[in-house]
């Protein structure tokens, strides 16, 4: 199974950009790779996904890398608000012709300073 | 509100009791997951269904846990003769496999329901 590596925790002040990276060496395949975050007291939300190129939405954006063995997720200008866990999603594991189940590791504690 | 809802959002039992959860998905949503998330860990996942077919389960669940979802809408997880170990917050999510491709598993969660076994 592909598997990820994320920082356990990270920090930003508020306003500033904050680049979360996370390592799939073991991808295979044409799945897209997600990610997801988890606020206080809240279920998971969806955040971003994308397959080869680039990729903006109104949360955020999604930079991943040429042999798509990493991909690095950016808040543009991090707000208190954004203090959560951040989850990349293994591809493979996420997308596939079952679009079944997704495999959370233990994520990115990301903390926003006033 | 058309997200995910969950009930209760609490329960607190007894050691040996059974426990039964609700979700309420996303209405037009086909599929449906259910999680488990303990203290410090990311979800775990434990079972999914399309319409009323539950079609995968994880070894997490035990003989002791039966999920349904009868008519494809809600469903139901249960939890019999409950033990310490069960204490953790469940949650619910939903997708669509209809539509865009890249809309696909877009998994839509609830807030949970939290489990504390006595």
């Amino acid at each position: 199974d592909a598997k990820t590596t994320q920082p356990n925790s990270m920090e930003s002040n508020e306003e500033e950009p904050v680049h979360l990276p996370c390592n799939h060496s073991t991808i295979s395949g044409t799945d897209y790779i997600h990610w997801y975050r988890q606020l206080p007291s809240q279920g998971p939300e969806y955040v971003i996904h994308g397959l080869t190129s680039n990729v903006n939405n109104r949360m955020a954006s999604l930079a991943i890398a040429e042999d798509r063995k990493s991909s690095t997720l950016i808040l543009h200008r991090a707000t208190l608000r954004d203090a959560a866990v951040y989850y990349c999603i293994p591809p493979g594991l996420a997308g596939g012709t079952s679009y079944g189940k997704l495999t959370f590791g233990q994520g990115t504690i990301l903390t926003v300073h006033p | 509100d058309t997200g995910v809802s969950q009930d209760p959002r609490h329960k607190i039992t007894k050691r040996g009791q059974n426990v039964t959860f609700r979700c309420d998905p996303i209405s037009e949503h086909n599929r449906l997951y259910w999680y488990r998330q303990t203290l410090g860990q990311g979800p775990e996942f434990l079972t999914y269904f399309q319409n009323e077919a539950q079609l995968e389960k994880s070894r997490l669940l035990s003989d002791r846990f039966s999920a349904e979802r009868p008519k494809g809408s809600f469903s139901t997880l249960e939890i019999q003769r409950t033990e310490q170990g069960d204490s953790a917050m469940y949650l619910c999510a939903s997708s669509s496999t209809i539509g865009q491709t890249l809309a696909k598993n877009i998994q839509y969660f609830g807030a949970g329901t939290r489990l504390s076994v006595l």
